[in-house]
């Protein structure tokens, strides 16, 4: 069947640096937004989340970051690693329960 | 590891069959969702629930059905095959308020 939608942004890192994954959303009424690493063969993997009234939320070597004002999401990973090379996917999750994913970057670690 | 799973795995069939892929949980989580990811794309939702008895419509549903009779159990069936449908599809579940879904290891489907 031919594939309708966007072809993946990509990112290449070298290992060590940090690596920041943009994303924009577009539902204002969403309650929560969501980081989700998918590597190559699986379904996504959880990675953190920030609720909409926050700005800033830190976890184990991620950062993510909430700009309500452009509508904009951003996930900082730090000291980036082989083992961090994925597709990063956003999701929105609104009020009711919906649950959306953005446009996915693919990671590429360079050792 | 997250206790969802997806059969089969991989699935070629041909236009015009009615096609089932089962999804199967066993964290007795409320909802459950249906995505389709082409390779290398963003993933589309086709339906949800809530919980038993409570089905939703995605993005992509015009063409699938699901049913939720019981809590572990969200079926999608494609009552006519087509090549446009060639995709994988990825089932996931969730609980409550929490915003951590787990995801089942997907059916890639080929229709020829």
């Amino acid at each position: 069947g031919e594939s309708v939608g966007l072809h993946l942004p990509t990112l290449s890192v070298q290992e060590g640096d940090n690596s920041i994954i943009n994303c924009a959303y577009s539902n204002s009424a969403s309650d929560y937004f969501i980081w989700y690493k998918q590597e190559s063969g699986k379904g996504p993997q959880f990675i953190i989340d920030i609720r909409s009234n926050m700005d800033k939320r830190q976890g184990q070597r991620v950062t993510v970051l909430l700009n309500k004002t452009v509508k904009h999401l951003s996930l900082q990973i730090a000291a980036t690693q082989p083992g961090d090379s994925a597709v990063y996917f956003c999701a929105e999750k609104s009020p009711g329960n919906q649950f959306y994913f953005g446009t996915g970057t693919s990671l590429t670690v360079i050792p | 590891e997250a206790d969802i799973y997806q059969t089969p795995r991989y699935l070629v069939i041909g236009t015009g069959k009615k096609i089932t892929l089962e999804c199967s949980q066993t964290m007795g989580h409320d909802k459950m969702y249906w995505y389709q990811q082409d390779p290398g794309m963003e993933l589309h939702l086709i339906h949800y629930s809530y919980g038993v008895n409570s089905t939703e419509k995605g993005d992509l549903s015009s063409e699938s059905t699901v049913s939720r009779i019981r809590t572990e159990h969200f079926p999608l069936t494609l009552e006519s095959a087509r090549p446009s449908h060639t995709s994988q599809y990825l089932c996931a579940s969730r609980q409550g308020v929490t915003t951590e879904a787990f995801f089942g290891q997907g059916t890639r489907l080929t229709v020829v």
